[in-house]
Formats: structure tokens, sequence, C-alpha cells
């Protein structure tokens, strides 16, 4: 069966720094791979997805994700943070043939300093 | 597009009640949904997978007869917990996927279920 894992339960960053949130995946062939955000008491909101195609991919809200086939990771990026960034980051995967279910990581913690 | 709502966002009742949770897709069709629960700092777990005209398919560990789930449109799913006890309180999620090929899953804001 695949998993995930987001080797991260919490970062911190700075307003204005960088980021990327890590994402490592376990299934044989490549997977659908998407990256969620959640707000407190909130749904899921997508911010990108990648099946096939350019291995960068753009999201919303300025985020982006590289698709690496050799490290079965898809990390998520953002050059500047904002202070409204702040959420629990989620990545999720799903296999062909596989229901279109969902797997999704422990997820991580984005906090911003201001 | 691909807006999903939930109804309702929060529901207190008492030990014995039961309870129904709406997820309505508003701008698509949706053939298939599915429904997560989310315990307090976790990750989702599906709980079910849910197609329209048809009964739902079950994740190993959830009762069926405890989460009764209807499809009966491409539009509407309901989530009813039946006999609520203290430990079905949680944050109940539902998604809705549009058909064709390599379409995500679109989240409503959840329920916040507490079962007094």
């Amino acid at each position: 069966a695949q998993s995930v894992t987001q080797p991260d339960i919490h970062i911190t960053v700075s307003e204005g720094a960088s980021l990327e949130l890590r994402c490592n995946y376990s299934y044989g062939a490549t997977p659908y791979l998407f990256w969620y955000v959640q707000s407190p008491g909130q749904g899921l909101q997508l911010l990108l997805k990648y099946f096939s195609g350019d291995t960068l991919v753009q999201g919303i809200k300025g985020f982006e994700a590289e698709f690496k086939r050799s490290q079965s990771s898809f990390n998520l990026r953002k050059p500047s943070v904002h202070w409204s960034d702040a959420a629990e980051y989620f990545c999720a995967v799903s296999i062909t043939g596989g229901g279109n279910k969902l797997t999704f990581g422990t997820g991580t913690q984005l906090k911003v300093e201001l | 597009g691909a807006v999903v709502s939930q109804h309702p966002s929060w529901v207190i009742c008492k030990s014995g009640t039961s309870v129904k949770i709406e997820c309505r897709s508003l701008d698509f069709q949706a053939t298939t949904m599915f429904w997560y629960r989310q315990f307090p700092k976790q990750s989702l777990m599906l709980m079910a997978t849910s197609n329209e005209g048809s009964k739902a398919t079950y994740e190993q560990g959830v009762e069926k007869d405890k989460f009764l789930i209807n499809h009966a449109s491409l539009t509407l799913s309901t989530l009813t917990v039946t006999s609520a006890h203290p430990e079905d309180s949680s944050f109940y999620i539902c998604s809705a996927r549009d058909s064709g090929r390599n379409q995500p899953q679109h989240f409503g804001d959840g329920t916040r279920l507490s079962i007094l």
C-alpha cells in the first residue's frame, strides 16, 4: 500500500523568509500528488496537484512544488512567506486504480513569526 | 469553481441522538464523494467512499450501521451518525470529486460534532 511521509511536524519561519515543506511517498509507480492547506476548524483547500508532465507545478497563493522521481519526493515551496500562510499543510497521494482515494501525510504545522 | 458546501458546521447534541451531516457540490456534479474523520492535531482518516446511486464502500474498521451514508443525487451525500455517543465526537469532513480523468477532491469546511 502507498504511504506518505511528512518528516516535519512543526516548522516556524519568519515572515518574508522562504519555505520548503517536505513530502516523501512510497509507491511502486508514480502516483498522483497533491498539497492541501487547512486553517483551524476548516476543511482543506487544494494548493496544487501533479498528475504528469512538467515536474515543477505552480499552485495558488504563490506556492509551487517539484516532483522528483529519483527521491520519491514532492516538496512544497514558497519564496516569501506571509503571516496568513500559517496553517496545517497536508501532502496526499492517490494511485491509478485506487478508486481515487487519497492517502494523507500526517501534516506539517506552519507558524509564521512577524 | 469546485465549491463543496457542508452543513451544519457545528452540532452539539445529547448521547443517543442521531445526527445528519450534508455535503453538497455546488457547481459541479460529483459522482464520488468521500467522508473523512479527523481527530485533533491529526491527519484525515477516510471513512467511506460514496458513489451516486450505489452503496457506499466503507474502510476497514468503520461501522456501516453506525455511520449511514446516502448519495442519492450527483450533488448531495449525507452522513448520519446513528445513536451517537461521546466517542463519536470528532471533526467530520466531506470531499467531492468531479467525473473525468485527473480530477482532484474538493473539500467541505467540515462539521464539528460534540456529543454530550
